[in-house]
């Protein structure tokens, strides 16, 4: 079975920061990689599909990376409305999410 | 409007049986793959199955697989989960997904959830 470990757990950041989020796959999934947004009470959100697009209306802040085992997800400069926690998610056989990522400000 | 709406909080004893509901409405529901994702109290996204409702083609996460069960009537698009007999580890808000035609298994439109207590 696939195993998809993220990291980090959790980060704190300032406000412009540029924030990078990591995720490693226990095989290769070609670019079958998510990424998606979760904040407090609601549900989760799409980001970026097939590793590196961006979906329709997100803003450009956000972009994904990687291909294979080791994908790379970055804010590039972090807003308060960030706040939140963020799920990679892979699509090889069955869909299977990674950990979470719980961003926060500094 | 494209949208999956999800039935009501549930609050049940361990032991009973629950069967939760998800409707789509604004597009062709027998078209799409709608899925279930289980989410405990303060922890993480967990994928639980799949259904296509055009011709009830079914896959389980092997964690899920026997322990709940996926089904969906196209005539009322509407799918469902549903347990036989609940326990206190049920307890989780549970999102119904519908996939994307584009992207490798994404999923842009979710239900707003609904949260199941299992509590003695």
């Amino acid at each position: 079975d696939i195993q998809m470990t993220q990291s980090p757990s959790s980060l704190s950041a300032s406000v412009g920061d540029r924030v990078t989020i990591t995720c490693q796959a226990s095989q290769d999934i070609s670019n079958y990689l998510n990424w998606y947004q979760q904040k407090p009470g609601k549900a989760p959100k799409l980001l970026i599909y097939d590793a590196s697009n961006l979906e329709t209306g997100v803003p450009s802040r956000f972009s994904g990376s990687g291909s294979g085992t080791d994908f790379t997800f970055t804010i590039s400069s972090l807003q308060p409305e960030d706040i939140a926690t963020y799920y990679c998610q892979q699509y090889d056989n069955l869909p299977l999410f990674g950990g979470g990522t719980k961003v926060e400000i500094k | 409007e494209v949208q999956l709406v999800q039935s009501g909080a549930e609050v049940k004893k361990p032991g009973e049986s629950l069967k939760i509901s998800c409707k789509g409405s604004g597009y062709s529901f027998t078209s799409y793959w709608i899925g279930w994702v289980r989410q405990m109290p303060g922890k993480g996204l967990e994928w639980m199955g799949i259904i296509y409702p055009g011709d009830s083609d079914t896959r389980y996460s092997p964690s899920f697989q026997g322990q709940v069960t996926i089904s969906a009537d196209k005539s009322i698009s509407t799918a469902y989960l549903q347990w036989s007999s609940l326990k206190a580890s049920d307890t989780a808000m549970y999102y119904c997904v519908r996939r994307n035609y584009y992207g490798s298994g994404s999923y842009s439109l979710w239900g707003q959830g609904t949260l199941v207590t299992v509590s003695s």
